[in-house]
C-alpha cells in the first residue's frame, strides 16, 4: 500500500484566502484523523471520522475550520478565511480501528504558511 | 483528559551509545504508540504497545500500564536515530483519541 497520501505537501497563501488540504487514507482503514503540529501546542487532534462520519470535532479551533469525508478514500480539511496563526504542519492519519489493530499511520503532512 | 509527560526533553548521544526514554501518563490506557519524527518531519510508527514488551531490531519498548509508564530503549544508537520521539497514549474512554507528549529530542553525533 502507498500509505496515507496528503496534498499539497507545501502551501503558502495570504491571509484571508481559502485553503483546502487533502488526504487519502490507507485502503480498508475505517478511521481517519486530522492533526495539527505547532511549536507552541505540539501535536493536537483536530477531528476524526469513523466510516466517513465525523465522531469528535472538539479539537477544531473555530468555525473557520471544517472537515469532510465524502467517501472512504478521501477527506478534506478547509480553512476559510485563513489567518497567520493557522500556519502549522497538518497531518492526516488513518487506522483500522479494530481492537488490537489500532495503530495510527501518519501521512507526510502539509506544511502551511499563511502570510 | 489524560496528561502525558516525557523525559528527558533533550538527549545528546555519541554514536553507539544506549539510551532509555520515559513516558509517564496520568490515567489508565488501552492504547499507546511510540513515534519517531525524523528531521524531515515524517512521523514514523515505532510501536503499538498498550502493555508488555516488544522489540524491533535495536529498539524495544515496555509499557507497565498498572504503573502508568512506558519506556523506549534505543541500543547502539546511530545518527539516523536523531529526531523527536513521541509517546501517545489513549485513555479508556472508548474513543480513538491519542494524546501526544511533548517529545524527547534526540541528537546522535558521529
Amino acid at each position: 500500500d502507498a500509505g496515507v497520501i496528503q496534498s499539497p505537501r507545501h502551501e503558502v497563501t495570504e491571509m484571508g484566502q481559502e485553503v483546502t488540504l487533502r488526504c487519502k487514507p490507507i485502503s480498508g482503514h475505517d478511521y481517519l484523523f486530522w492533526y495539527r503540529q505547532t511549536m507552541m501546542r505540539g501535536l493536537e487532534l483536530l477531528i476524526y471520522f469513523n466510516n466517513n462520519v465525523p465522531i469528535d470535532d472538539s479539537g477544531m479551533p473555530e468555525d473557520r475550520f471544517s472537515a469532510k469525508m465524502p467517501n472512504a478514500s478521501f477527506s478534506t480539511l478547509k480553512i476559510q478565511p485563513s489567518e497567520p496563526r493557522d500556519s502549522a504542519v497538518y497531518f492526516c492519519a488513518s487506522s483500522p480501528g479494530l481492537a488490537g489493530q489500532e495503530t495510527q499511520y501518519f501521512g507526510p503532512g502539509t506544511r502551511l504558511l499563511v502570510l | 483528559g489524560i496528561q502525558v509527560e516525557q523525559s528527558p526533553p533533550d538527549l545528546i548521544l555519541q554514536e553507539g551509545a544506549n539510551s532509555t526514554l520515559r513516558c509517564n501518563f496520568s490515567d489508565s490506557v488501552n492504547n499507546l504508540q511510540w513515534f519517531h519524527q525524523n528531521p524531515w518531519g515524517q512521523l514514523i510508527n515505532l510501536f503499538y504497545i498498550p502493555s508488555g514488551t516488544k522489540q524491533n531490531g535495536r529498539l524495544s519498548a515496555t509499557t507497565v500500564a498498572t504503573e502508568r509508564y512506558s519506556l523506549l530503549y534505543i541500543s547502539s544508537s546511530q545518527t539516523t536515530d536523531s529526531g523527536v520521539y513521541f509517546c501517545a497514549p489513549r485513555g479508556n474512554t472508548g474513543f480513538q483519541k491519542l494524546v501526544f507528549g511533548t517529545g524527547t529530542r534526540l541528537l546522535v553525533s558521529p
